[in-house]
């Protein structure tokens, strides 16, 4: 069984351009969920994917979006990135089932994001 | 909203000391609550859990017992190790209000340095 898997690992950016992560969900996981963690902060939710659409969303503006694709890996994307996208990005997956409490999510490694 | 405040950090420790790092939430429904530990460099990582009050999550010789009356889950271990050096976070997870995802709302994490 192979965890939660994240690409690249860090990244420096400039102000103004795109950049897309990558997330690899652990075995049997249907859900990802995307977490932005600045220095020194605890995790801030960004959205979570389910069946391949956006199940819910934190406080993030639109510039940040997001895909799932059938085998349940996930990207996040942010356009026109500033100088305070600079952060570590967690993605987390977990097994949602209809009528069950929430179930466990387990993080991978993270990206560490630079804008400069 | 759902909030979680964590104790004031760091913590600084000798090894073999007794660790408490107290956790108090905020929420509108009945949350799943969590302790999940950040060593330096990389993602989160569960440490225990628990879905109902009165719960006790275990892990590692951590415990913590879900408090509803006093809205807390205080994460303590009897004996710290040098290796239990890492950052602590306390979430919840809430299903209120019907909602159909369980986004994890996590605190600003405590820095716990054990030294031998």
């Amino acid at each position: 069984e192979t965890g939660v898997t994240q690409s690249p690992t860090h990244l420096i950016k400039t102000r103004g351009q795109q950049v897309t992560l990558r997330c690899s969900s652990q075995s049997g996981h249907n859900t990802v969920s995307w977490y932005q963690q600045a220095l020194g902060q605890g995790p801030q939710f960004i959205f979570q994917y389910y069946r391949e659409e956006e199940n819910g969303r934190g406080n993030f503006p639109p510039r940040f979006s997001g895909l799932q694709f059938p085998n349940y890996s996930s990207e996040l994307n942010v356009n026109a990135l500033e100088l305070d996208d600079s952060a570590l990005y967690l993605c987390a997956s977990s097994l949602e089932r209809a009528g069950f409490k929430q179930e466990t999510q387990y993080f991978g490694p993270g990206t560490r994001l630079l804008v400069l | 909203g759902d909030s979680v405040t964590q104790m004031e950090g760091p913590v600084t420790l000798s090894e073999e000391a007794f660790l408490t790092i107290n956790c108090t939430y905020t929420a509108t429904g009945y949350p799943s609550l969590f302790w999940y530990v950040q060593y330096p460099g990389e993602g989160l990582q569960l440490l225990l859990k628990a879905t109902k009050a009165d719960d006790k999550g275990s892990n590692k010789g951590f415990e913590a017992t879900y408090r509803k009356e006093t809205t807390s889950f205080h994460l303590e271990k009897g004996s710290v190790q040098v290796s239990d050096s890492a950052v602590y976070f306390c979430a919840l997870s809430d299903h209120a209000g019907g909602t159909s995802y369980g986004k994890l709302t996590f605190g600003q994490g405590t820095i716990l340095t054990v030294h031998p």
